[in-house]
């Protein structure tokens, strides 16, 4: 079947410190890979995507490379801000266009 | 951009008694709906999909009797919580998708169901 594993939190960081969230995942197929961030208060938002092995995502100066040796999807930055502090969830697709298998999510705390 | 407005953000409620929660959909037309759930310290669950006008398919070990789910409209969809239990307390979250062949999502902000 399908699963996410995330790294455990909190994640607490000083300002432009470097960031890495663990994800691996399990899959039959070939899934969509998604990392989800969400900010307190609002919804989850689509931070990045890879559809394909090799495929890097990257958005706002966050990074993940579809890794199917590895089956893993790590989420980097190379220096976070303030404004990073949020939940940070990876995904992967199913069948259903729309149904999405979710990680637990990782808190991320950055302090200036 | 798209929104899903989702209501209310916290509840807290006696054992025993219905707890509804609504999902609207802005600006756009939300055809599916997906309805999901998060027990601390574990993932975000599928509980069930809703199609507009249709009944809702439920996950194996949902039971669909507990969690009512309604959507009867294009732009709103509601997850009645039946008859809660302590148990039942968890994060709530919905997510609404445009049409049948776009795989965009836009998500609620999530309820926090506290059940005493």
């Amino acid at each position: 079947g399908n699963s996410v594993t995330q790294m455990e939190g909190p994640v607490t960081l000083s300002e432009e410190a470097f960031l890495t969230i663990n994800c691996t995942y399990t899959a039959t197929g070939y899934p969509s890979l998604f990392w989800y961030v969400q900010y307190p208060g609002e919804g989850l938002q689509l931070l990045l995507k890879a559809t394909k092995a090799d495929d890097k995502g990257s958005n706002k100066g966050f990074e993940a490379t579809y890794r199917k040796e590895t089956t893993s999807f790590h989420l980097e930055k190379g220096s976070v801000q303030v404004s990073d502090s949020a939940v940070y969830f990876c995904a992967l697709t199913g069948s259903t266009l729309g149904r999405l298998y979710f990680g637990r999510g990782t808190q991320l705390t950055v302090w200036p | 951009g798209a929104v899903v407005s989702q209501h209310p953000s916290r509840v807290i409620c006696k054992s025993g008694t219905s707890v509804k929660i609504e999902c609207r959909s802005l600006d756009f037309q939300a055809t599916t709906m997906f309805w999901y759930r998060q027990f601390p310290k574990q993932s975000l669950m599928l509980m069930a999909t809703s199609n507009e006008g249709s009944k809702a398919t439920y996950e194996q070990g949902v039971e669909k009797d507990k969690f009512l789910i309604n959507h009867a409209s294009l732009t709103l969809s509601t997850l009645t919580v039946t008859s809660a239990h302590p148990e039942d307390s968890s994060f709530y979250i919905c997510s609404a998708r445009e049409g049948p062949m776009n795989e965009k999502l836009f998500f609620g902000s999530g309820t926090q169901l506290s059940v005493l």
